[in-house]
């Protein structure tokens, strides 16, 4: 079975600093993906971006980059010049590539930007 | 086009109430999920409909209904339900490819309260 840790429940940072995520994931499969979601106060979870284990650059999408250590399990979320509408959960999100629909989360960080 | 819709945005029901939940998407993809989600907790799936056919049910209770009329629309029946019943309800659509499925795009939610 997987399991997806996220060891830091709230977090807060000032507008326009940078902040990083924590994840970290146990599988013993070798093809699968991982992803961070946000939910706003609004409720709907949005993809932020998306990363393939087979491949070893790391996933960027504009102010959000991803620091992905296989070896180590380890999925971290990078946000640049933090805007007031990055505050949210974040989950971070784990689906082997074959054969499993099945995401697992993470508890969630709850992301707060101060203005 | 990422989008799913979800109907109602808000439901409040009796116990005795029969009322159905409806989500759509036109992304063309053939997998589609409902989840349920408490405050403050990441989304735990109940079922997962490929290619209009049930794959997954995560031990949902049978007064949970869902229903999958066409690849583009997926329903959640709900008939008595419980207070603890009280949550938000998400659905989501991935591709499918057969042998695997890809990222899930989830729908904005309905919340529903059991009176």
């Amino acid at each position: 079975a997987q399991t997806v840790t996220q060891s830091q429940p709230e977090m807060s940072v000032q507008e326009a600093e940078t902040v990083t995520l924590s994840c970290t994931y146990d599988t013993s499969e070798s093809n699968y993906y991982l992803f961070w979601y946000k939910q706003p106060p609004s409720r709907q979870m949005i993809l932020v971006i998306r990363q393939e284990a087979y491949k070893q650059q790391n996933a960027t999408e504009n102010r959000f980059s991803v620091n992905f250590q296989k070896a180590a399990k380890s999925f971290s979320l990078k946000i640049s010049d933090s805007q007031l509408g990055d505050t949210a959960m974040y989950f971070c999100a784990f689906m082997i590539s074959f054969g499993n629909e099945k995401l697992t989360f993470g508890t969630g960080t709850r992301l707060t930007i101060i203005p | 086009d990422t989008e799913v819709t979800q109907t109602p945005k808000h439901l409040v029901m009796g116990m005795t109430n029969k009322k159905s939940l409806k989500c759509e998407q036109h992304m063309g993809h053939r997998a589609m999920y409902w989840y349920k989600q408490k405050a403050k907790k990441p989304p735990e799936l109940m079922f997962v409909y490929s290619y209009e056919k049930l794959s997954i049910n995560e031990s949902v209770p049978s007064r949970f209904s869902p229903e999958c009329p066409n690849s583009s629309l997926l329903n959640l029946h709900l008939h008595a339900l419980q207070p603890e019943d009280s949550a938000l309800y998400l659905c989501a659509s991935s591709q499918d490819e057969g042998t695997h499925t890809d990222t899930q795009y989830f729908g904005p939610g309905t919340r529903l309260t059991v009176l």
